[in-house]
Formats: structure tokens, sequence, C-alpha cells
């Protein structure tokens, strides 16, 4: 079966530092794989996702991510952290050619130091 | 932009009452799914539909219902609402390809 790793609960960064939270994922063929973040009291907000080609992807507010088939891991950074940032992030995986449903990780929420 | 609204913000029912929880996308998405968020369990699948009027059952559908009569509109039913029911409740809409797009969230008090 399908599951995803975020083996970090929580992280604290300084402001102005540099992010990285980990995501690892078990399934058998190359999913889809996609970073979500939610605010407190909010929805989630798709951060970037990785289909298929070129294994550093970009998404928006300077986030990135790199697939690495090897390690089954898909991990998202970002160079300079800003206080705006702090929220909950979410990992999820997704089968091809299914009706679309995702398996998510438990997310890992990052507190940011002035 | 796809736009996923949901009926209400904050809710607060009394145990054994009948709730609704209305979702609404404005893309023509096939699919809408209905998940539960709640502390250190992340999010859980409840009920998911593919087309008009037809529905799957996700991880964790029992004490749910739900309906699709129309493309755009996906609603959960919580047929006699119980403490244990107390939740953020999200509802996600899929584009193409395989991305799903999420509301704003309703959560919900059940005293």
């Amino acid at each position: 079966a399908q599951s995803v790793t975020q083996p970090d609960i929580h992280i604290t960064v300084s402001e102005g530092a540099s992010l990285e939270l980990r995501c690892n994922y078990s399934y058998g063929a190359t999913p889809y794989l996609f970073w979500y973040v939610q605010s407190p009291g909010q929805g989630l907000q798709l951060l970037l996702k990785y289909f298929s080609g070129d294994t550093l992807v970009q998404g928006i507010k300077g986030f990135e991510a790199e697939f690495k088939r090897s390690q089954s891991s898909f991990n998202l950074r970002k160079p300079s952290v800003h206080w705006s940032d702090a929220a909950e992030y979410f990992c999820a995986v997704g089968e091809r050619g299914s009706q679309g449903n995702l398996i998510f990780g438990k997310g890992t929420k990052l507190s940011v130091k002035p | 932009d796809v736009k996923v609204t949901q009926s209400s913000r904050y809710l607060v029912k009394r145990t054994g009452e009948k709730v609704f929880l209305e979702c609404v996308q404005d893309m023509d998405h096939e699919n809408m799914f209905w998940y539960r968020q709640d502390p250190g369990l992340g999010l859980r699948l409840i009920y998911f539909s593919y087309d008009v009027k037809m529905k799957e059952k996700g991880d964790i559908p029992e004490g749910y219902s739900v309906s699709r009569e129309k493309k755009e509109r996906f609603s959960l039913i919580l047929e006699s609402a119980s403490t244990n029911q107390t939740s953020m409740y999200l509802c996600a809409s899929r584009g193409r390809p395989e991305t799903q797009y999420f509301g704003p969230g309703t959560r919900l008090l059940v005293l």
C-alpha cells in the first residue's frame, strides 16, 4: 500500500535561514508528488507538483522540491525563510491512472524565529 | 484560478442533529473529495465522487453520507452528529492532471 512519511512533526528555523522539509513515500512505480501548505484555520494551498521530467521543480513563494527516485524522497526546500512561511506543510502522493485520490503525510509544522 | 468554496467556515451543532456541509467548485471538475483533518492524524478521506450521483467510500465513511446531484456541488451529511465528529472538514476538487484544489475548510464543533 502507498504511504507517505514526513519524519519531522515540528521544525523551527530562524528568519533568513534555509529550510528543508523531508518527505519519503512508499510506492511501486513513480507516483505523482505534491507539496501543500496550510496556514492556521485555512484550507490547503498547492505549492508545487511533480509528474515527470526534470526532477527539480519550482513552486510558488520561492519553494522548490527535488524528486529522488533512488531514495523515494521528495524534499521541499527554500533558501531563505520569511516569517510568513510559518504554517503546516503536507506532502502527498497520487497514483497514475487513479481517480485522483491522494495519500497525505501527517504534516510538518514550521515555526519561524525572528 | 480554480475556486472551491465551502458553505460555512465555522459551525456549532448539538449531538443528534443532522448536519449538511456543502462544497461548490467552478471548474467543471468531475472528481470531488471530502476529508476530515484532526491534529496528529493528518487528512483522512471520508468519501469521494467521480461523477454526478456517483460516490465511493474513503477510509473513514462511517457516520457520514454524501450527495452529488449537480457536477459543481458535493455535500457531506452527518446523519446524527456526535461529539467525535468535531473536526475540520476539507473539500477538494480534482483538476487535470491529478491535482486537488482545496476549499477553505469548515470547522465543526459538536456539543
